[in-house]
């Protein structure tokens, strides 16, 4: 399979336990992307890579969650301390040209 | 700063009929418009872009858009829609092609048979 790939599909976790997700994005793909859905809601920007650089982040990326891009492949976003509001699918996107591909998404259910 | 608008939760057609699934962007400069679409429990999948050239973009599985800038609209549609065409889409604005995509809150289309 050559799209983005990410793990794991599914996590359910408790309440302040830590959590990280991975993604691998599509081979070649320099810009990589963090989105979180929540039921009902589009996508909404977390944070974006250009090879091992994280130029942007929005301000729903508190201080409980970091992301990684260590060698400019594929990159892992953790959240420190879980909370319910937490819950929500996490998709990861890449690009090359400027068309965002998306992995199947990393749904976390905090309880 | 950018903004998507779609203004229908749901959308319904029946197979074979026309669709359209609308969309209104806000954006300062010239934007770049994407389509996605998203079936239960996965990812979402590329439709079409517009960057800029042609009004009407075709793209995947039979979908086209139409770009209006002077109605700062983005509408999705397809002639003869299907049942599997049943999803949920989204709308979404970027302010160039490598920046981060607004999206909007999505509509659920529901195809009958």
């Amino acid at each position: 399979d050559t799209g983005v790939s990410q793990d794991p599909r599914h996590k359910i976790t408790k309440r302040g336990q830590n959590v990280t997700f991975r993604c691998d994005p599509i081979s070649e793909h320099n810009r990589l992307y963090w989105y979180r859905q929540t039921l009902g809601q589009g996508p909404e920007f977390l944070t974006y890579f250009q090879n091992e650089a994280q130029l942007e982040k929005s301000r729903l990326l508190s201080d409980r969650f970091s992301a990684e891009r260590p060698k400019g492949s594929f990159s892992t976003l953790e959240i420190q301390r879980t909370e319910q509001g937490d819950s929500a699918m996490y998709l990861c996107a890449s690009s090359a040209t400027g068309d965002a591909f998306f992995g199947q998404g990393t749904r976390l259910t905090v309880v | 700063a950018q903004s998507v608008a779609q203004p229908e939760d749901q959308v319904n057609v029946a197979e074979g009929n026309p669709l359209t699934v609308k969309c209104t962007y806000s954006v300062s400069g010239n934007p770049y418009l994407f389509w996605y679409v998203q079936y239960p429990n996965r990812g979402l999948q590329f439709l079409l872009k517009y960057i800029t050239g042609d009004n009407l973009v075709k793209g995947s599985y039979g979908f086209e858009a139409e770009f209006n800038k002077s109605q700062t609209s983005f509408h999705l549609k397809k002639p003869s829609a299907l049942v599997s065409d049943s999803a949920l889409y989204f709308c979404a604005v970027s302010r160039t092609g490598f920046q981060k995509l607004v999206f909007g809150t999505g509509t659920r289309l529901l195809v009958s048979p």
